[in-house]
């Protein structure tokens, strides 16, 4: 089965920095790659689907990259509200696996 | 409104059974795909299963041949049978699904506790 790696697995970062979450996948998976954004507490929001699609009512500091097995999320300017857990999934096929997530934190 | 509703979990012995029920309103159970995803206490999200719009399933390795999901479209409703509970079943069970034809789950519900113990 194909993983995925996300890294870091928590980072700090102050309030208007520009933070990037990578997630690399064993195999190729094209752009078949989601990602989400968890709140403590709160269930799972997607972000970004197809790897660089910006899903509707997601503010546009959220941006997505890549394909094949390279894969990037970033905020280009880190606010408050940010503060949570990140997963990229695959869908190319199944397993649908997730990433092991990244902790961002306000530094 | 779209939503989805998640009830059923509980406290259950090792080796015992419980069914998840998801029921929906304002999308339907059998477009596009529907996904089970648990999550274990403070750990990260774990793909369990999902089925496809023409009823195909998939699951995970650590509970094919236990778990099964299925659908009543008269009832729009997802379930999830889980057999032959372990302790390492212990998690909040999400169902998801898209709003539209992509590759993203933006409707969750919110969740139900499974403990497995005795």
């Amino acid at each position: 089965d194909i993983q995925l790696t996300q890294s870091p697995s928590s980072l700090s970062a102050s309030i208007g920095d520009r933070v990037t979450i990578t997630c690399r996948a064993s195999q190729g998976i094209a752009n078949y790659l989601a990602w989400y954004q968890q709140r403590p507490g709160k269930v799972p929001k997607l972000l970004i689907y197809a790897a660089s699609t910006l899903q509707s009512g997601v503010p546009s500091r959220f941006s997505g990259s890549g394909s094949g097995t390279d894969f990037t999320l970033t905020i280009s300017s880190l606010q408050p509200d940010d503060v949570g857990s990140y997963y990229c999934q695959k869908f190319n096929s199944a397993p649908w696996t997730f990433g092991q997530g990244t902790k961002v934190e306000i530094k | 409104e779209v939503r989805l509703v998640v009830s059923g979990g509980g406290l259950i012995q090792p080796g015992g059974s419980l069914r998840l029920s998801c029921a929906a309103s304002g999308l339907s159970v059998s477009s596009h795909y529907m996904a089970w995803v648990r999550q274990a206490p403070g750990k990260g999200l774990e793909w369990v299963a999902f089925i496809y719009s023409g009823g195909s399933t998939y699951y995970a390795d650590s509970v094919r041949g236990r778990f099964t999901v299925s659908r009543d479209n008269s009832k729009n409703t997802l379930y999830i049978e889980m057999n032959t509970l372990r302790a390492e079943d212990t998690a909040l069970y999400y169902c998801a699904a898209p709003l539209g034809d992509y590759y993203g789950m933006d409707v969750w519900g919110q969740g139900t506790t499974v403990t497995v113990s005795s």
